[in-house]
């Protein structure tokens, strides 16, 4: 099992571009999350998927969408983006059947917003 | 609405001695909480977690943690640094929809 694979690790935009940052695993896990990391503050969670077809908005989920096409992928779009989303960004899955199953990370993708 | 408090962002020890990290929840239920440990530019990796099972929660690396609901804590200590212990600490609260609420977390640095 590879677990929770993220691309790309790193990543430089000029303000207003936009990306979509790939998450995917291979556990079959139904529960899927994006968060990113900013010093000091902990994780915080952007949105969040429960299943294929179903998507819902995390703490801070302004200038990102999700969708959640296959229980394998969960992708992050940025639209246009903006100095402040500069941030490491993690992605995290676990099974939905017990809220208290653990959840796996990604490596995280390092992003830059010029 | 569940919050996390992490009582120190930084936490620095001589290897050999004691670790102690510490943490605060606000619940409004029977909380499930967890500890997280990252190491630099790497993922979080799970150190142990509290499901409302015994107190005392051991976890990976020596580390352990005990819930205590009088004092809305869950406080994690080893009994010996090693100097791989250094890393960020998160102590996370989860709610029943899944949803995973980080604390500031605690950076360790351990002395040689």
């Amino acid at each position: 099992n590879a677990g929770v694979t993220q691309t790309p690790k790193f990543q430089v935009l000029k303000t207003g571009q936009s990306m979509t940052l790939q998450c995917a695993q291979d556990m079959n896990h139904e529960y899927m999350s994006w968060y990113r990391q900013d010093p000091g503050m902990g994780l915080r969670l952007i949105h969040y998927s429960v299943g294929a077809g179903i998507t819902d908005q995390g703490e801070v989920p302004n200038g990102y969408n999700v969708s959640r096409s296959t229980t394998e992928d969960f992708p992050l779009r940025l639209l246009s983006a903006a100095p402040s989303q500069t941030s490491v960004y993690f992605c995290a899955s676990s099974s939905a059947g017990v809220v208290t199953d653990t959840q796996y990370f990604g490596p995280g993708t390092r992003l830059t917003v010029l | 609405a569940q919050s996390v408090t992490q009582l120190d962002s930084h936490v620095s020890v001589s290897e050999g001695t004691p670790v102690l990290l510490r943490c605060n929840y606000s619940s409004s239920y029977s909380p499930s909480l967890f500890w997280y440990v990252q190491h630099p530019n790497k993922g979080l990796q799970l150190l142990l977690k509290y499901t409302s099972a015994a107190t005392l929660v051991k976890g990976i690396n020596g580390f352990e943690a005990e819930f205590k609901k009088s004092e809305t804590s869950f406080h994690l200590t080893k009994p010996s640094a090693h100097m791989s212990d250094a890393a960020e600490y998160f102590c996370v609260v989860i709610s029943n929809d899944y949803k995973l609420s980080f604390g500031a977390g605690t950076t360790v640095t351990v002395r040689a």
